[in-house]
Formats: C-alpha cells, sequence, structure tokens
C-alpha cells in the first residue's frame, strides 16, 4: 500500500528561524513529489514539485529536496515569518497513467513572533 | 484566491438529506478534481475528470456520492443520504494537464465547502 509519512506532526518555531520538514514516502513507481502549504480554513497551494530527476527546487525561502534512492524528500524553510504559520502536505504521485496521488497527514507549523 | 470557486462555503445538513456541492474550475483548465479532508488529516483523492469524462475514481468514494462535470466546465458532487462520516471539508482542483506531469500541470485548490452532518 502505498504511504506518505511526515515529520514532525506539529512544530513551533521563533520568528525568524530556520525550520526543516521531513516526508518519508513507499510509493512506487515514482512519478513526482509535490509540497503544498494549507492555512487554517483554505484550500492547498503549491509550494514546490519535484520529479525523479530533480533532487532540489527552491521557492523563495521555501528549498524542497529529494532522495529517490531513499524515498525521502524535505522542505526548508528559511527565515521564517508568522505567515508561514499553516500545514505543510507531501503529495506523491505514482507513474503509469493513473492519477491517485497519496498525500500525508501534513505538519502542523506555527511561528510565535 | 486561486481562481477556482466553490458554492456553498459551508454546509449543515441532518443524517438521511441529500447535499450537492458545486466547483467552478479556472475556465481554460480541462482537468477538475475532488478531494474530501477531515480534521487534522491530508486530503484524500475522490475522482477526477477530464473535460466531461470521468476517469479515476476512488474507493473512497461509495455509491452514495456521485460527481458530474455535464459540459467539461463546472462540476457538481452529490452525496445522498449523509451520514455523519461525512462530515469533512470538500476540495475541489482544476488543472490544465494531469497534475503533476509537468511544470505548468499545477493543481490550484478552492476555499472548500465544509460539510457538517448533524
Amino acid at each position: 500500500k502505498n504511504q506518505v509519512e511526515q515529520s514532525p506532526q506539529s512544530l513551533i518555531i521563533l520568528e525568524g528561524k530556520n525550520c526543516t520538514l521531513q516526508c518519508n514516502y513507499t510509493v512506487s513507481p515514482f512519478s513526482n513529489l509535490r509540497w503544498y502549504k494549507q492555512d487554517t480554513g483554505r484550500g492547498p497551494v503549491s509550494l514546490t514539485i519535484m520529479t525523479f530527476s530533480e533532487n532540489t527546487k527552491s521557492n523563495g525561502r521555501y528549498t524542497a529536496t529529494l532522495d529517490a534512492d531513499t524515498k525521502q524528500s524535505s522542505l526548508h524553510i528559511t527565515a521564517s515569518q508568522l505567515s508561514d504559520s499553516a500545514s505543510y502536505i507531501c503529495v506523491v504521485s505514482e507513474s503509469g497513467g493513473s492519477y491517485i496521488p497519496t498525500f500525508g497527514r501534513g505538519t502542523s507549523l506555527i511561528v510565535h513572533p | 484566491d486561486t481562481g477556482v470557486s466553490q458554492d456553498p462555503r459551508h454546509k449543515i445538513t441532518k443524517r438521511g438529506q441529500n447535499v450537492t456541492f458545486r466547483c467552478d474550475p479556472i475556465s481554460e483548465h480541462n482537468r477538475l478534481y475532488w478531494y474530501r479532508q477531515t480534521l487534522g488529516q491530508g486530503p484524500e483523492f475522490l475522482t477526477y475528470f477530464q473535460n466531461e469524462a470521468q476517469l479515476e475514481k476512488s474507493r473512497l468514494l461509495s455509491d452514495r456520492f456521485s460527481a458530474e462535470r455535464p459540459k467539461g466546465s463546472f462540476s457538481t458532487l452529490e452525496i445522498q443520504r449523509t451520514e455523519q462520516g461525512d462530515s469533512a471539508m470538500y476540495l475541489c482542483a482544476s488543472s490544465l494537464g494531469l497534475a503533476g506531469t509537468g511544470p505548468s500541470y499545477e493543481q490550484y485548490f478552492g476555499p472548500g465547502t465544509r460539510l457538517t452532518v448533524t
């Protein structure tokens, strides 16, 4: 069964600090991995998409890495801001034409002033 | 605002009633997706359309659930004989191509419809 596990489940940091969120997956065959940011009560917003051949992708203060051999990804947030407080969700899709993505449960990040 | 709209934003219904949600995707997007999300969980895939054709359905989509996209534009998701376990946020998303298969095929999510079954 395809699974996506995220850690930590929740994280509290001070404004201006950096943090790293983890995503481990068992989805196979692998097609792509996406990170989303979801504010409370709103739909997810895409941060990065990575395919098998990509091992890093940046979007402003967000940098995602992918190790397809170990099936791990991380999302690093630099110089956190209060607006970074949200849930961060990792999504992995299979290759082979069938679109049924596997979502992680998300990491809840709280940034305190 | 991503350009994807959903209506209503909130719905409270009694167990056993039928409910229908609407999603209006970004106009040029031919793919449309429905997800369900319960508190503290990530979204779960329900179904997706390419134009008016329903190409994938999750086993989560029981026979009480039906989705349509009659003209390849807006979509509706109907839940018949609602149960308390149906209480969740129902998210719709759209994309130009199959999500994640190319850099331009990003999914844009709507704000969701929160369903509460009492």
